[in-house]
């Protein structure tokens, strides 16, 4: 079985420009997450989806951070503009309904 | 929701067994205890989960004490391969859905 895909791998930005991750969750999970890992740290839950609508965003900075799950399939997290504390491991992770989750190898985000 | 309080680092001899302690002692009645493991550069790693009962796969067992306030993960027979961060998360419930929060996680050393 595929397991998740996230593009790019590593991505280096100046503070104040735009950044978009993408992702591509195992076929047929319905339940979609993005986490922010900070270095030395776990993994924060920024967003989750069920399907294409929104389950949980509590933790998304939204005023520079948006999400997006077209058709319930693939998603992408675009950060705009960026900040010095973004620097981070972006992962992607997806699961049947709410259970055990399969994650991505996270896109590093380092911005000077 | 119930927090974790795990070592911050642990070294294990490889061939020997790695018991991994996790304290958990305001989890509830109906919060379970997953462990999740993650190797350098990639995503977290589902390894295990229980209730109330201690459960045994593939990859290891898992010992919950019987006030469940702490448990413990056993990696048998330790590899190097099994150098990781390892996460023990109880499970919370949020807006219906299962929502899993990682902590610091114990580092695991296994050497030569």
């Amino acid at each position: 079985e595929a397991g998740v895909a996230q593009s790019p791998r590593y991505k280096i930005i100046e503070k104040r420009q735009s950044v978009a991750f993408w992702c591509n969750p195992i076929s047929g999970h319905a339940t979609l997450y993005w986490y922010q890992q900070i270095l030395g740290q776990g993994p924060k839950l920024l967003i989750q989806f069920q399907n294409n609508g929104v389950v949980d965003d509590s933790q998304l900075p939204k005023d520079r951070f948006s999400a997006e799950r077209l058709k319930g399939v693939d998603s992408t997290l675009k950060i705009q503009p960026a900040k010095l504390e973004d620097s981070a491991v972006y992962l992607c992770a997806s699961s049947i309904h709410s259970g055990e989750r399969f994650f991505g190898p996270g896109t590093r985000l380092t911005v000077l | 929701d119930a927090k974790t309080t795990q070592p911050p680092s642990m070294d294990c001899a490889e061939g020997r067994a790695a018991n991994l302690p996790c304290n958990h002692s305001t989890i509830s009645g109906n919060e379970y205890v997953y462990w999740y493991r993650q190797i350098h550069s990639q995503g977290p790693q589902y390894i295990i989960h229980g209730l109330k009962n201690n459960e045994t796969n593939e990859m290891a067992s898992l010992i919950i004490t019987e006030d469940r306030k702490s448990s413990t993960l056993i990696l048998p027979h330790a590899t190097l391969r099994d150098t990781a961060v390892y996460y023990c998360i109880v499970r919370v419930l949020s807006t219906g859905f299962q929502k899993l929060v990682f902590g610091t996680g114990t580092r695991l050393l296994v050497s030569p």
